[in-house]
């Protein structure tokens, strides 16, 4: 199985700051992994696939970068609602396992 | 408008089953590999099966293989997961997922809601 490891566990930041996310792969995953955002009480939103993919009506504060083991979301300019728990996501091999997620706090 | 929705979870006793229904529409059924992930209360999400277009190919996660079964009625546009004997640790929402694209298996950007299962005494 592989495992993702997130980075940090939890970031708190400003609106108007940037946030840097990081997502690193037990084993190469060549660009097939995705971000997901997921609010309290909702289902998790994609954000990203194929490692730099934005998703349909994704804003362009919102990016993905990486390849092989390390993969990076970044936020160019936060925004309050960006307050949510952001995971990574592998798809090549089953069971397509999720990272244990970053917390993102706005200040 | 591609819509999945839940329905069958509740609060159950540890040893019992449960089936839990996913009914999809805005979409070809058959066509799309199938998922459900599950999370834990305050914690994160975790796949636990799929099932392919025709319903002839199936995977589940090590912690419910032999207890659950992905199943799918492409006449209903409804895929299920058949949960036996349940314990406290499926305690968790349980979401159902379309794949991405008709040619992979991956997960893409299409979740239901959640429907929650409490496996208690």
């Amino acid at each position: 199985e592989i495992v993702l490891t997130q980075s940090p566990a939890t970031l708190s930041l400003s609106p108007g700051e940037r946030a840097t996310l990081s997502c690193r792969a037990s084993q190469s995953l060549s660009s097939y992994l995705a971000w997901y955002q997921q609010k309290p009480g909702q289902a998790p939103r994609l954000l990203i696939y194929d490692a730099s993919n934005r998703a349909t009506g994704i804003p362009a504060r919102f990016s993905g970068s990486g390849s092989g083991t390390d993969f990076t979301l970044t936020i160019s300019s936060l925004e309050p609602e960006d307050s949510a728990v952001y995971y990574c996501q592998q798809r090549p091999n089953w069971p397509y396992t999720f990272g244990q997620g970053t917390k993102l706090e706005i200040k | 408008e591609v819509q999945l929705v839940e329905s069958g979870g509740g609060l159950v006793q540890p040893g019992v089953s449960l089936r839990l229904s996913c009914e999809a529409s805005g979409f070809t059924f058959s066509s799309y590999w199938m998922h459900w992930v599950r999370q834990a209360p305050g914690k994160g999400l975790v796949w636990v099966s799929r099932i392919n277009g025709d319903g002839t190919s199936s995977s589940y996660a090590d912690s419910v293989k032999g207890r659950f079964t992905i199943s799918r009625d492409n006449a209903k546009y409804t895929v299920y997961l058949q949960m036996n004997s349940l314990r406290s640790e499926d305690t968790a929402v349980y979401y159902c997922a379309r794949a991405a694209s008709t040619t992979a298996a991956g997960i893409g950007g299409y979740w239901g809601q959640g429907t929650l299962v409490t496996v208690s005494s």
